[in-house]
């Protein structure tokens, strides 16, 4: 059974550009989150969703980042414009609940020139 | 929160020693979770402990939990070169999981 799968997997623009990542959650997984890792701030929750709707975007750092999940094995998230400090690896997981352990995608590692 | 908070930050162990991560966390839980990173990869789901629980094994791996002291550790016995990676606990409650900073374990062989 394939795990979370996003794309890409490696992503380098200059700052101003827009920046469109992509998820496929486990089929099955009605649970799908979104996280930034960096070495000052580790793990950090951005957004979740729960069948397809967003239920916590506190994480959310801007109003220039937006994420959508127009169905259930399918979710973007896009930053626009992006900027030098958003660099960071972007993970996607998926879960069948919000207590139950999640699968990780391998990431997508964004810099932004 | 339910944030998980691991200690040490570092820990450097030559093959075959015990290596030992200690998970601190604030609020109640319903349980807690251990998960590995290694570099460049996403994370990687090791084991589950519920509240009612006090100590769980998986192969290598033991868990402990202390509710009282909120508290939690990951034992690896025997480690090899391959457990090299960062180690992360987080509790799940009212909200999903958040993780701490995790522990870098560096094997040497």
């Amino acid at each position: 059974d394939a795990g979370v799968i996003q794309s890409p997997r490696h992503e380098v623009t200059e700052m101003g550009q827009e920046v469109t990542l992509r998820c496929k959650p486990i089929s099955g997984h009605d649970y799908l989150f979104w996280y930034r890792q960096t070495m000052m701030r580790g793990l950090e929750l951005l957004i979740y969703f729960n069948n397809n709707v967003p239920i916590d975007d506190s994480g959310m750092p801007e109003d220039r980042f937006s994420a959508k999940m127009p169905n259930a094995s399918f979710s973007t998230l896009k930053i626009q414009p992006s900027e030098p400090r958003d660099s960071a690896v972007y993970f996607c997981a998926s879960s069948f609940t919000d207590n139950q352990p999640q699968h990780f995608g391998d990431g997508t590692r964004l810099s932004i020139l | 929160s339910q944030q998980g908070e691991e200690d040490p930050q570092a820990l450097s162990i030559q093959e075959g020693e015990n290596a030992t991560m200690n998970c601190s966390y604030k609020t109640s839980i319903n349980n807690l979770q251990w998960y590995r990173q290694n570099s460049g990869r996403g994370l990687v789901h090791l084991i589950l402990i519920r509240s009612n629980e006090r100590e769980k094994h998986s192969g290598r791996l033991r868990v402990t939990l202390d509710t009282s002291k909120k508290s939690s550790s990951l034992l690896i016995t025997a480690s090899r070169a391959a457990d090299t990676a960062s180690y992360f606990c987080a509790g799940s409650g009212n909200t999903p999981l958040v993780f701490g900073k995790g522990t870098r374990l560096s094997v040497i062989a």
